[in-house]
């Protein structure tokens, strides 16, 4: 069974910085993209970073662009996402996602990242 | 980049027929597939559609999707309508540099 579990979020001041982690298991890990996804309270989902199997291929949303940065390690089957000088608007939960080709998949049950 | 514009809230009543749209900005939609995802509060989302038209295993086949190339939109067409349809519903699409989702469309069935 795939599963895909976040951790790391919390409350943090603005300017801070925090380091989600998302455990894969299930799956060959190696093999996939990974995705990062944020929802802020009440609103829509935003897509945040992509990387690709090899970690050759980053793309950030240009909301998080300079700040953020995804790196994945398959020995951990782990993806990561640290993210610096954060704003109250980085206030959302954070899901990890797969995507093997176009569909993200399988997603992480979220963690809630507080700035203020 | 481009957009996705959803209506932010669409209803039917038990049994009926509605159908989402998802019209893109900028570039065809047409040249990069579409994918639709369904979130009940308090859940993570899950795919209904995705490459435009295709169900995953689990999926009823009351889910169905398309594309249409004249007014640069996808829809996501849900028949035969169950209270437990009632969610929030989001496309996914992307170009060379960017995934965007659009800006999620609540259905209630009452």
């Amino acid at each position: 069974e795939v599963q895909l579990v976040e951790s790391g979020g919390g409350l943090v001041k603005p300017g801070g910085s925090l380091r989600l982690s998302c455990a894969a298991s299930g799956y060959v890990f190696s093999t996939y993209s990974m995705n990062w996804v944020r929802q802020a309270p009440g609103k829509g989902l935003e897509w945040v970073s992509s990387i690709s199997s090899t970690g050759n291929h980053i793309l950030y949303a240009d909301s998080v662009k300079g700040r953020f940065s995804i790196s994945r390690d398959d020995a951990k089957n782990s993806v990561y996402l640290q993210m610096n000088r954060l704003r109250g608007e980085d206030t959302a939960i954070y899901y990890c996602a797969r995507r093997p080709f176009f569909d993200f998949d399988y997603w992480g049950q979220g963690v809630l990242v507080t700035v203020s | 980049n481009f957009m996705l514009t959803q209506p932010h809230s669409v209803s039917e009543s038990p049994g009926k027929t509605v159908t989402v749209s998802c019209t893109r900005s900028s570039g065809s939609i047409a040249s990069n597939y579409v994918q639709w995802y369904q979130q009940r509060p308090g859940s993570s989302p899950t795919t209904v559609i995705y490459e435009d038209n295709q169900r995953p295993s689990g999926v009823p086949d009351r889910f169905s999707g398309s594309i249409d190339a004249s007014s640069n939109s996808a829809s996501l067409t849900i028949s035969g309508l169950k209270t437990e349809d009632e969610a929030d519903y989001y496309c996914l699409s992307y170009d060379a540099t960017h995934w965007v989702f659009g800006g999620g469309t609540k259905l209630t069935v009452l």
